[in-house]
């Protein structure tokens, strides 16, 4: 089945613990991107990559780090979480960014950090 | 400040009712996509509209794009509570999507 995995579902950390977010794809597509979600603001993306080893800024970057060293993972990390982090995420991949080709997206990872 | 806006935000309605739900920006965009999301889940695409004026159907939604690929709107005729959940636009400048804060929809049985 093709499909976005995202680890863990659900997370309550501590300020300052870092912690990575793992996203995992097997439909072989080059773009990769993660969102949050909050109320009221909607989806935010984070970071974006197009490729192997090319990753972006989204609109909202501070605090976050990305690596995609294989096509098909792209894990989140956030090296010292604050509580103003705490949201639902979403990772998202696409066969390319623009045109007719949606994103199919994770089941989502609520982080709680207190 | 959101480049795209959706209205209504929330939306409690009957079953069989008909509605409407807008996505509206200044900004033109190469396509735009609808996704309906339930709750504890990520969204799913629903449509890509990429033609000014174009209309698709998806049994009883029709998706609109705007003349000026600026807007969108989604029509949803007799509905059930299976549609129930946050229908989110997207909208695709060329190298990003922004997506629209979203309309909440209750479908009451």
């Amino acid at each position: 089945e093709a499909q976005v995995t995202q680890n863990p579902r659900y997370l309550i950390t501590v300020t300052g613990k870092k912690l990575t977010v793992t996203c995992s794809q097997n439909m072989n597509h080059e773009y990769m991107s993660w969102y949050r979600q909050d109320p009221g603001l909607g989806l935010r993306q984070i970071y974006y990559s197009m490729n192997v080893e090319v990753t972006d800024k989204g609109d909202v970057p501070e605090g976050y780090k990305v690596s995609r060293k294989e096509k098909r993972n792209f894990p989140l990390i956030l090296e010292s979480p604050s509580p103003n982090q705490t949201s639902l995420y979403f990772c998202a991949s696409s066969l390319f960014p623009t045109g007719n080709y949606g994103y199919t997206f994770g089941s989502g990872t609520r982080l709680t950090v207190v | 400040t959101q480049l795209l806006e959706q209205s209504p935000q929330f939306l409690s309605i009957q079953e069989g009712e008909n509605l409407t739900v807008y996505c509206n920006s200044s900004s033109v965009f190469s396509s735009l996509q609808w996704y309906r999301q339930e709750p504890g889940e990520g969204p799913v695409l629903l449509v890509t509209v990429v033609t000014g004026g174009e209309v698709k159907k998806l049994k009883r939604l029709t998706f609109q794009f705007g003349d000026a690929r600026k807007d969108s709107s989604l029509h949803i005729t007799a509905a059930q509570p299976g549609d129930t959940g946050l229908y989110l636009c997207a909208g695709d400048t060329g190298n990003q999507f922004y997506f629209g804060t979203g309309t909440s929809l209750t479908v009451i049985p």
